[in-house]
């Protein structure tokens, strides 16, 4: 069992469709980060959520940090290709820093 | 400018050798790391350095050896590789333990071993 399950593990999608990552965990985190990582690249960042309850947006993906700050979404708005991607969500508890499990989004034009 | 390149991007050789990944930041971070990436896509932390300093050490065989010759480098060798080694290795950087201002990656060394 992993820190920090992500759900669903692979979603594809037709262009312009909406969609909701998950991401959660028993354990209670200080900050949650999500990251993108397309073939053969590394993760890039996309966001650091620390309060809970938090909602930041970043142009048509918005992410939510839950309340007891256990958990987290991604909701990406009308999907593009360019969204394409490893998306990781990841979390420190402590000075310990963890990734999930992954889910693999596939945006079809 | 690369802020964080590996070399090699890929690396195939045989059981038994041994081979070096090599890192370098340009981001003036205080702490790198390498992790592993398997084949289902899980990243899991190897080794971390802050100042030349290694502050986690997570249970990795120790045919596994990172080195450090300075703040922006971090190297990482392996000793009498495995089938199982198989894998894509990523370094990366942070400034501030990646709590906040997270991690920056390299591009990642896919290692195969036949």
């Amino acid at each position: 069992t992993q820190l920090l399950e992500q759900s669903p593990q692979f979603l594809s999608i037709q262009e312009g469709e909406n969609l909701t990552v998950y991401c959660n965990s028993s354990s209670v985190f200080s900050s949650l980060q999500w990251y993108r990582q397309e073939p053969g690249e590394g993760p890039v960042l996309l966001v650091t959520v620390v309060t809970g309850g938090e909602v930041k947006k970043l142009k048509r993906l918005t992410f939510q940090f839950g309340d007891a700050r256990k958990d987290s979404s991604l909701h990406i708005t009308a999907a593009q290709p360019g969204d394409t991607g490893l998306y990781l969500c990841a979390a420190n508890t402590g000075n310990q820093f963890y990734f999930g499990t992954g889910t693999s989004l596939t945006v079809i034009p | 400018d690369t802020a964080v390149s590996q070399t090699p991007k890929y690396l195939v050789t045989q059981m038994g050798n041994d081979k070096s990944i090599k890192c370098e930041q340009n981001l003036g971070h205080d702490t790198m790391y390498w992790y592993k990436q398997d084949s289902k896509k899980f990243l899991k932390i190897m080794f971390s350095y802050n100042n030349k300093e290694l502050i986690i050490n997570e249970t990795v065989p120790n045919r596994f050896s990172p080195k450090s010759p300075d703040k922006a480098h971090l190297n990482l060798h392996i000793n009498s590789l495995e089938l199982g080694d198989s894998a894509v290795y990523f370094c990366a950087s942070s400034q501030d333990g990646g709590f906040y201002y997270g991690y920056t990656f390299g591009s990642g060394t896919r290692l195969t071993v036949v």
